[in-house]
């Protein structure tokens, strides 16, 4: 079945570093991908998104690319802030009768420091 | 717009009793509705898809007759934990999707503690 991997945290930066999130994937056909980010103690809210390959989705700042050919959409920034500081999740949206379901990654937690 | 609403955000109750969550859309319409669990520094964890007006989809290992789920209408979900134990204390949310789109759109989440 489908399936999200992304790089385990926790990362910590100090503020105006770069940032990358390591996200692949596992899915037939082409989903559409997603990165949602959670703040602490709320709900997830849609970041970016990425409905066919090569698209780049980017929303904040944050930039991510749909790359099919390694089946990859990593998120990245090129200067974090402190209110950045969150739980970033990679998340697809596949194709045939489970279409509207999304597949999650874990999660990445980060913590960005003055 | 695609704003989704969550109620209550926080709940308390004791062991043995039941509790609704709801679960609204507030301006759009919602074929589908989809509630989550998420555990202390995990991944959110589907239980079940619900599309108005007929039974709710649960994911394996999710009881049915635990986690009784409403779609009444095109604009509100409910979950109901019933006969709630300790073990049910998580942080619930729930997800909306558009009618004709296939974007969720994500509930703040309701923390629900069972003493």
């Amino acid at each position: 079945g489908d399936s999200v991997t992304q790089m385990e945290g926790p990362v910590t930066l100090s503020e105006e570093a770069f940032l990358t999130i390591n996200c692949t994937y596992t899915a037939t056909g082409y989903p559409s991908l997603f990165w949602y980010v959670q703040y602490p103690g709320e709900g997830l809210q849609l970041l970016l998104k990425a409905t066919k390959a090569d698209d780049k989705g980017s929303n904040k700042g944050f930039e991510a690319t749909y790359r099919k050919e390694t089946t990859s959409f990593h998120l990245e920034k090129g200067s974090v802030q402190v209110s950045d500081s969150a739980v970033y999740f990679c998340a697809l949206s596949g194709l045939g009768a489970g279409s509207y379901q999304l597949t999650f990654g874990k999660g990445t937690k980060l913590s960005v420091i003055p | 717009g695609a704003v989704v609403s969550q109620h209550p955000s926080r709940v308390i109750c004791k062991s043995g009793t039941s509790v609704k969550i709801e679960c609204r859309s507030l301006d759009f319409q919602a074929t589908t509705m989809f509630w989550y669990r998420q555990f202390p520094k995990q991944s959110l964890m589907l239980m079940a898809t619900s599309n108005e007006g007929s039974k709710a989809t649960y994911e394996q290992g999710v009881e049915k007759d635990k986690f009784l789920i409403n779609h009444a209408s095109l604009t509100l979900s409910t979950l109901t934990v019933t006969s709630a134990h300790p073990e049910d204390s998580s942080f619930y949310i729930c997800s909306a999707r558009r009618t004709g789109l296939y974007e969720q759109y994500f509930g703040p989440g309701t923390r629900l503690t069972v003493t």
